[in-house]
């Protein structure tokens, strides 16, 4: 198995910008992670899915982000507009039970 | 990369010597508990796991223990190596709500 994929890897942007991030999560996973790391705040949960429909969105700091998950194999998470503030890497992880999480390698988000 | 806190704790070690990683967790009711390690540039990676049923578990060269009166896990690396070096975080989870991750502790082993 090729492990979750996220994909671009690296995005710069500038401010004002719309940004969209991709996933894939692992095969026959039926939970799908998206969290933020920054050096300030650390690891933080801003959505996840459950058989593709959203169970928690607490965590997406504001209307500016968006998440979908059209099939079970691909997940978007959008900030439109994009601010400096959302420099940060981008994690988006799949589990099968919910619990142990696999991680992608991340898309490391700069705005400019 | 940007996967680490500019104040995180950090454990220098020892080629060769034993590695001990403390974490203290903070819900009681919490029932699974998980040690990632993160690399630089990389996302974290599952190391091993352990069910509050449970008080020690071991694994390839990792062992992680876990002491539920006073909220306590560690996680334990035998004859540490340098691809040791990482960021290692605990995560606490409680029936199938989403795990809660800590801080982390950074290992820097000395060759």
């Amino acid at each position: 198995d090729a492990g979750v994929i996220q994909s671009p890897r690296h995005e710069v942007t500038e401010m004002g910008q719309e940004v969209t991030l991709r996933c894939k999560p692992i095969s026959g996973h039926d939970y799908l992670f998206w969290y933020r790391q920054t050096m300030m705040r650390g690891l933080e949960l801003l959505i996840y899915f459950n058989n593709n429909v959203p169970i928690d969105d607490s965590g997406m700091p504001e209307d500016r982000f968006s998440a979908k998950m059209p099939n079970a194999s691909f997940s978007t998470l959008k900030i439109q507009p994009s601010e400096p503030r959302d420099s940060a890497v981008y994690f988006c992880a799949s589990s099968w039970t919910g619990r142990e999480q696999y991680f992608g390698p991340g898309t490391r988000l700069t705005v400019t | 990369g940007e996967s680490v806190g500019l104040h995180l704790p950090t454990l220098s070690v020892q080629e060769g010597d034993n590695s001990i990683i403390n974490c203290a967790y903070s819900n009681s009711a919490s029932d699974y508990f998980i040690w990632y390690k993160q690399e630089s540039g990389k996302g974290p990676q599952f190391i091993i796991d352990i069910r509050s049923n449970m008080d020690k578990r071991q694994g390839q060269r990792v062992t992680v223990l876990l002491n539920k009166t006073v909220k306590h896990l560690s996680l334990q690396i035998a004859a540490t190596q340098p691809g040791d070096s990482a960021v290692y975080f605990c995560a606490e989870g409680v029936a199938n709500t989403p795990l809660v991750f800590g801080k982390g502790t950074r290992l820097s082993v000395i060759a």
